[in-house]
């Protein structure tokens, strides 16, 4: 029980374009996603949350006209890129909980690549 | 504020060694959980285990133990005759009752084992 998928996987894309990335719960209903960036060796760092039906909220420092997330129903959550720059290219990684005690399952990782 | 701070950057250890994996964490929440997750190299974070602050139970999983301790603030993490497989970056991490559903994470342990 609770997987969590994201799609694509690895997604490669000129400098300018827009990336969509999809997070769903599988096997289990999520009042709120999460998404994450991590770079190279390094630890997550949390880009925003999300809570079905209402606004995302963004962590200081993260545009969020540049990362557009949706969370239009309990099982799926988009993040896009919009207009996406070479340092924008990452490991994203969403999140997903059923609720009280809160444990985050997350999802396999979108590799970004901007050209 | 809440920290989590996992000391060892990386360990390398020979397969069938026993090996532990430090974390020491900070908070001012009196309920707070503690949690541990592995990255292997596909890059998804597998939840391994939850532990609240009420619960100083030591757990075993396998060849996997924790240790909680409240007295030094620490939740370290034991493999047992360790093995290739166990070859992942391990990240703790702290939620407080008081910060919603947000994980503090750590730095990360990146453990590689030798065969």
């Amino acid at each position: 029980g609770a997987v969590v998928s994201q799609h694509p996987s690895r997604v490669i894309c000129k400098s300018g374009t827009s990336v969509k990335i999809e997070c769903r719960s599988l096997d289990f209903q999520a009042t709120t996603m999460f998404w994450y960036r991590q770079f190279p060796k390094q630890s997550l760092m949390l880009m925003a949350t999300s809570n079905e039906g209402s606004k995302a909220t963004y962590e200081q420092g993260v545009e969020k006209d540049k990362f557009l997330i949706n969370h239009a129903s309990l099982t799926l959550s988009t993040l896009t890129v919009t207009s996406a720059h070479p340092e924008d290219s990452s490991f994203y990684i969403c999140s997903a909980t059923p609720g009280a005690p809160d444990t985050q399952y997350f999802g396999p990782g979108t590799r970004l690549t901007v050209l | 504020a809440q920290k989590v701070t996992q000391a060892q950057t990386e360990i390398s250890v020979v397969e069938k060694e026993d090996v532990t994996l430090d974390c020491v964490y900070e908070t001012r929440d009196t309920t707070y959980y503690l949690f541990w997750y592995k990255q292997p190299p596909s890059g998804e974070l597998v939840f391994l285990i939850r532990r609240n602050s009420f619960d100083e139970q030591n757990e075993i999983s396998g060849r996997y133990s924790w240790n909680f301790q409240k007295s030094t603030s620490s939740f370290n993490f034991t493999i047992t005759a360790s093995q290739v497989v166990d070859s992942a970056v391990y990240f703790c991490a702290l939620k407080e009752e008081t910060s919603g559903s947000r994980l503090t994470f750590g730095e990360g342990t990146q453990l590689t084992v030798n065969p």
